[in-house]
């Protein structure tokens, strides 16, 4: 079975310090990776995807993510994080078998201080 | 502008009601989700639909009900069957022909049962 876990429910980081958001999977062969962002109320945002190619992804607001094929793991990070960062991020990985079925983590609240 | 709209944004349920949710959207994509979603549990999958006349259920399709006459729209039905309906729910749509496009979203309905 097809599965993302997301390790951490909450990250905390002082605003102008890098950010990591950690997430690991769980699939055979190759993946098919995403990260989301939620604000309060609001639905996800697409910020990167992983397919194939350059391990390190980037994506929308300066995130990037990079994948590990060898400790599966597809990590979001940020290299100077802003209060407006603060968010609830989703990991989700695509189901091999079946393409329109996407699998999500449990999601990570960000919070940036001042 | 596309997008996706999803209505009511606020919903309130008596015990015992039906309730229908709307998701409209105009990006020309062929395939539409509905997901449930719960404090520390992430994004739960409750229906698909790759094309119009067609959909299937998800991990938690047990309560719901949906349709799709039409490419735009794919409505969601709480049933009286469903035990804990308050949650939020978003709906998502994809283009299909390309098997690893990203999902858009709409900005969710929150139902309460009252």
């Amino acid at each position: 079975a097809q599965s993302v876990a997301q390790p951490e429910d909450q990250v905390n980081v002082a605003e102008g310090n890098p950010l990591t958001v950690k997430c690991t999977y769980s699939v055979s062969g190759n993946p098919y990776l995403f990260w989301y962002v939620q604000y309060p109320n609001r639905g996800l945002q697409f910020l990167l995807k992983y397919i194939t190619g350059d391990n390190l992804v980037k994506g929308s607001y300066g995130f990037e993510a990079e994948f590990n094929k060898s400790q599966t793991s597809f990590h979001l990070k940020k290299p100077s994080a802003l209060v407006s960062d603060s968010a609830l991020y989703f990991c989700a990985v695509r189901d091999r078998d079946n393409f329109n079925k996407f699998y999500f983590g449990s999601g990570t609240k960000l919070n940036v201080k001042p | 502008d596309g997008g996706i709209t999803q209505s009511p944004k606020y919903l309130f349920r008596k015990e015992g009601q039906n309730v229908t949710l709307s998701c409209e959207q105009n990006l020309n994509h062929d395939a539409m989700y509905w997901y449930r979603q719960d404090p520390g549990q992430g994004l739960r999958l409750i229906y698909y639909s790759q094309i119009v006349n067609d959909f299937q259920k998800g991990d938690i399709a047990e309560g719901y009900s949906v349709s799709r006459e039409k490419k735009e729209s794919f409505p969601l039905t709480v049933t009286s069957a469903q035990k804990n309906p308050t949650a939020f729910y978003l709906c998502a749509s994809r283009h299909r022909d390309n098997e690893v496009t990203e999902a858009f979203f709409g900005q969710g309905t929150r139902l309460t049962v009252v």
